[in-house]
């Protein structure tokens, strides 16, 4: 089992530019997560999906979108980068909402 | 809404001294309550997670957790830190109801010198 994986591994944009962040998990797992880790500032969840066909909002919502394409996928697009997405992103994956979280290795987004 | 605190941003160990990393939690009910730990580079991995039953919980890499509901606290422990422990660690807590995900603590950062 692969776990949680993400791609791309590193990114660098420029300021407008777009782009969709991957993340697929092969535990047949119910719920999902995007966040963001910036120094100082943990983890603050993006978006979640409770199961497939739900989306919601998390704390730091603002500049991103998210799918839900199936139970095994869950991709994270920025519409118009700007430099303070700069982040290190993390998806993660669940049972349910209230279970044990799984997380991939991250992907380290630099805007410039 | 549950939340959760850990106090200490940085911590700083002797290797073979003992480790106690806090960790105090708000929530209205019985709540469930989990350590990570992040390697420099890496994603968050389980260390050890309470649900019920018994307080004192054992994790990996010799980790151990007591929840205390007297005091709205899961600190994690272990006994001898090595050097391989440096990392950071992430409390996390979540509610019975399961309608909401899991909240994070900011994390600690564990340093740990010869």
């Amino acid at each position: 089992n692969a776990g949680v994986t993400q791609t791309p591994k590193f990114q660098v944009l420029k300021t407008g530019q777009s782009m969709t962040l991957q993340c697929a998990q092969d535990m047949n797992h119910n719920s999902m997560y995007w966040y963001r880790q910036d120094p100082g500032m943990g983890l603050r969840l993006i978006y979640y999906s409770a199961s497939e066909g739900t989306t919601d909002k998390g704390e730091v919502p603002n500049g991103y979108n998210v799918s839900r394409l199936n139970k095994r996928e869950f991709s994270l697009r920025l519409e118009s980068a700007a430099p303070s997405q700069t982040s290190v992103y993390f998806c993660a994956s669940s049972e349910r909402l209230k279970e044990t979280q799984y997380f991939g290795p991250g992907t380290r987004l630099l805007v410039l | 809404a549950q939340s959760v605190t850990q106090p200490d941003i940085h911590i700083t160990v002797s290797e073979g001294a003992s480790l106690e990393l806090r960790c105090n939690y708000s929530y209205g009910a019985t709540p469930y309550l989990f350590w990570y730990v992040q390697s420099p580079g890496q994603g968050l991995q389980l260390l050890l997670k309470y649900f019920s039953g018994d307080t004192l919980v054992q994790g990996i890499k010799g980790f151990e957790a007591e929840f205390k509901r007297s005091q709205s606290s899961f600190n994690l422990r272990k006994p001898s830190v090595h050097w391989s422990d440096a990392a950071e660690y992430f409390c996390a807590v979540g509610s019975i109801s399961g309608n909401t995900p899991l909240v994070f603590g900011k994390g600690t950062r564990l340093s740990v010198i010869a």
